[in-house]
């Protein structure tokens, strides 16, 4: 069964205080590696598809990288308005019926203070 | 051009009563998933479907849940005979072919059930 986990389940932090977080994951045959952010009341809104071992994707002040066994979301020199939570997930291989849906981790709720 | 529509963004239910909750794919989109997201749970897979087709139920409970998605009309997640349990927030996300996980996700419906 796919597994993924996140951490820190939160994190604070200032201003321009550059971080990363975590996105462990177990999977066989990995398809593809999904970052999303989620505004309070929204739905998930699509970030990066990291799909081998290596592979770095940016779009402005974040950054996503893959290993075989982690993920890492990198924010440079966060403002107020990245504050949301993450959310990691992945897709595994195909079943028999056909493609199926992400296997989501819990999200690491990021705030950001002025 | 409208994102995925999801009505009603909520919906008050009590025990014992049906839900039916409905999503509008994104224009062109053909393929619709549902995933469920409980209180400090991440966002579970329920079921993918394509038009007239259940592609992968695989994430559904056995009981009292069923979807559809006809030729014309949204999508349809109905829930028989609700139990607290049910109450969550339902998010349904559309992509013109097997996107590999780069779904557009609507804002969701959250059930309370009472």
């Amino acid at each position: 069964e796919d597994q993924v986990t996140q951490s820190p389940e939160a994190l604070r932090l200032q201003e321009g205080e550059s971080s990363s977080l975590n996105c462990s994951y177990t999977v066989s045959g990995l398809r593809g590696l999904f970052w999303y952010r989620q505004d309070p009341g929204k739905g998930p809104e699509f970030l990066f598809t990291l799909y081998s071992a290596g592979e770095e994707k940016e779009k402005e002040r974040l950054k996503a990288t893959l290993t075989k066994k982690e993920s890492f979301l990198h924010i440079t020199a966060p403002k107020p308005e990245d504050s949301a939570t993450y959310l990691c997930a992945v897709l595994g291989p195909f079943s028999g019926g056909g493609a199926d849906g992400l296997t989501f981790g819990k999200g690491t709720h990021l705030i950001i203070q002025p | 051009n409208a994102g995925v529509m999801q009505n009603p963004r909520h919906l008050v239910r009590r025990r014992g009563q049906e839900a039916r909750l409905r999503c509008s794919p994104m224009k062109g989109h053909s393929h619709v998933y549902w995933y469920r997201q409980l209180p400090e749970e991440g966002l579970k897979f329920m079921v993918y479907l394509q038009k007239e087709n259940i592609i992968d139920e695989s994430g559904m409970p056995k009981e009292r849940f069923s979807a559809e998605f006809p030729k014309e009309g949204p999508s349809i997640l109905r829930i028989q005979q609700v139990v607290r349990g049910d109450s969550a927030a339902y998010f349904c996300a559309s992509s013109p072919a097997i996107s590999g996980g780069q779904d557009t996700f609507g804002s969701g419906t959250r059930l309370t059930v009472v």
